[in-house]
């Protein structure tokens, strides 16, 4: 089985500052997909960006960029010139290619942007 | 209505009570899912659905019993539910998994219900 760790249940950064959410994996696979959903208060959870495995280049989307590091199974999101509409619950998850469907999510990171 | 959306929003009910939670989809999707998170602890997967049929059970007790009638529709049936039952409960949907070939299969979460059991 995957799982899933986000070590940080609790972050804050000031606004237009930089803020770095950690998270790390465990599986045996070579074949997945990571991804950071984002779940802000009382409203729905959507999708920041993802990575593909196989691709070593980092994925970058507008102010969000990851620094996905295989080996060491660690996949980290970067919060660039944070608002305050990005204050929310960040989840880390991950979907094994081979077996399709099932995504392992981490516990959370609360996200607090100060104006 | 777009994307992914869920009724009631919150519910309360008696743990003899019997409710059901409805999810429907408008993306086309074949896949669907319920999810249960609590606080602090990672989103636990009770059930998918690919093209109306069950493919997992993530040992989910009896007292919750999913429907699926078509593709855009899922229920969840909720029976005799005890106090630590009480939890958002997520759905989500996405294209099938077509096989290792195929296109990332992003999920797309509706709103929850935010479920009370006294």
């Amino acid at each position: 089985a995957q799982t899933v760790t986000q070590s940080q249940p609790e972050m804050s950064v000031q606004e237009a500052e930089t803020v770095t959410l950690s998270c790390t994996y465990d599986t045996s696979e070579s074949n997945y997909y990571l991804f950071w959903y984002k779940q802000p208060p009382s409203r729905q959870m959507i999708l920041v960006i993802r990575q593909e495995a196989y691709k070593q280049q980092n994925a970058t989307e507008n102010r969000f960029s990851v620094n996905f590091q295989k080996a060491a199974k660690s996949f980290s999101l970067k919060i660039s010139d944070s608002q305050l509409g990005d204050t929310a619950m960040y989840f880390c998850a991950f979907m094994n290619r081979n077996t399709g469907n099932q995504f392992y999510f981490g516990t959370g990171t609360s996200l607090t942007v100060i104006p | 209505e777009t994307g992914v959306t869920q009724t009631p929003r919150h519910l309360v009910m008696g743990m003899t009570n019997k409710k059901s939670l409805k999810c429907e989809q408008h993306l086309g999707h074949n896949a669907m899912y319920w999810y249960k998170q609590s606080a602090k602890k990672p989103l636990e997967l009770m059930f998918v659905y690919n093209f109306k049929e069950q493919t997992e059970n993530n040992s989910v007790p009896s007292r919750f019993s999913p429907e699926c009638p078509n593709s855009s529709h899922l229920f969840l049936h909720l029976h005799t539910l005890q106090p630590e039952d009480s939890a958002l409960y997520l759905c989500a949907s996405s294209q099938e998994w077509v096989g290792t070939s195929g296109r990332i299969n992003e999920q797309f979460f509706g709103p929850g219900t935010r479920l009370t059991v006294l």
